[in-house]
């Protein structure tokens, strides 16, 4: 499985587009790249999921090189309420056995 | 998405005795479930796996024997604390998966041994 590699934490304010990195240099050929949200108390909520090169939906867009040895989450337009911890998650097509690495800790500023 | 419902949310137990942790998936069969556990301010951690109707796969350092694991049906998985301990205070988490497709994940169930 491979090991991702993300920032311990940012910060950013209301209104700003906001772009978390991870790593995983070591991706498989059959690996897909999900990210998850999590708010404190709750379980993680699902953002968006991508293969290679960009992915958007209605909250985030996801890019991926074409070596897919990284992505980048991007979330446009941050508000307080998007404070949390985002996971990024690398598994293996048939299997969802995610393994979770340390997460992005975001805390939005008014 | 689907959904995937765990009770109870919060669950105080006295040392020693043993709780019961339920996980559904409400609007499609989970022929897959995961547990993990969940410290303060520290990522999920993966306890074991189960598929419907076989013996659930526990992680290295996770003992089989302290934590059971049931997936008797495709909607429901059973994560039972034995003679649990203050130690074992932590949130747990369950997902579910049908067939290799996504999974979903539960709101967590918040364990305090007092």
């Amino acid at each position: 499985l491979a090991k991702t590699t993300q920032p311990i934490s940012m910060d950013s304010y209301e209104g700003q587009e906001v772009n978390i990195t991870c790593s995983h240099n070591n991706i498989a050929t059959n690996d897909y790249i999900t990210w998850y949200q999590q708010f404190p108390s709750q379980g993680p909520r699902f953002i968006i999921q991508g293969y290679k090169t960009k992915v958007t939906n209605e909250v985030a867009s996801l890019f991926i090189p074409a070596d897919r040895k990284s992505s980048t989450l991007s979330l446009p337009r941050v508000s307080l309420s998007d404070t949390a911890v985002y996971y990024c998650l690398v598994f293996t097509s048939g299997t969802y056995k995610y393994i979770f690495g340390t997460g992005t800790r975001l805390k939005v500023l008014a | 998405g689907a959904v995937v419902s765990q009770h109870p949310s919060r669950v105080i137990c006295k040392s020693g005795t043993s709780v019961k942790i339920e996980c559904r998936s409400l609007d499609f069969q989970a022929t897959t479930m995961f547990w993990y556990r969940q410290f303060p301010k520290q990522s999920l951690m993966l306890m074991a796996t189960s598929n419907e109707g076989s013996k659930a796969t526990y992680e290295q350092g996770v003992e089989k024997d302290k934590f059971l694991i049931n997936h008797a049906s495709l909607t429901l998985s059973t994560l039972t604390v034995t003679s649990a301990h203050p130690e074992d205070s932590s949130f747990y988490i369950c997902s579910a998966s049908s067939q290799g497709t996504e999974a979903f994940f539960g709101q967590g169930t918040r364990l305090t041994v007092v």
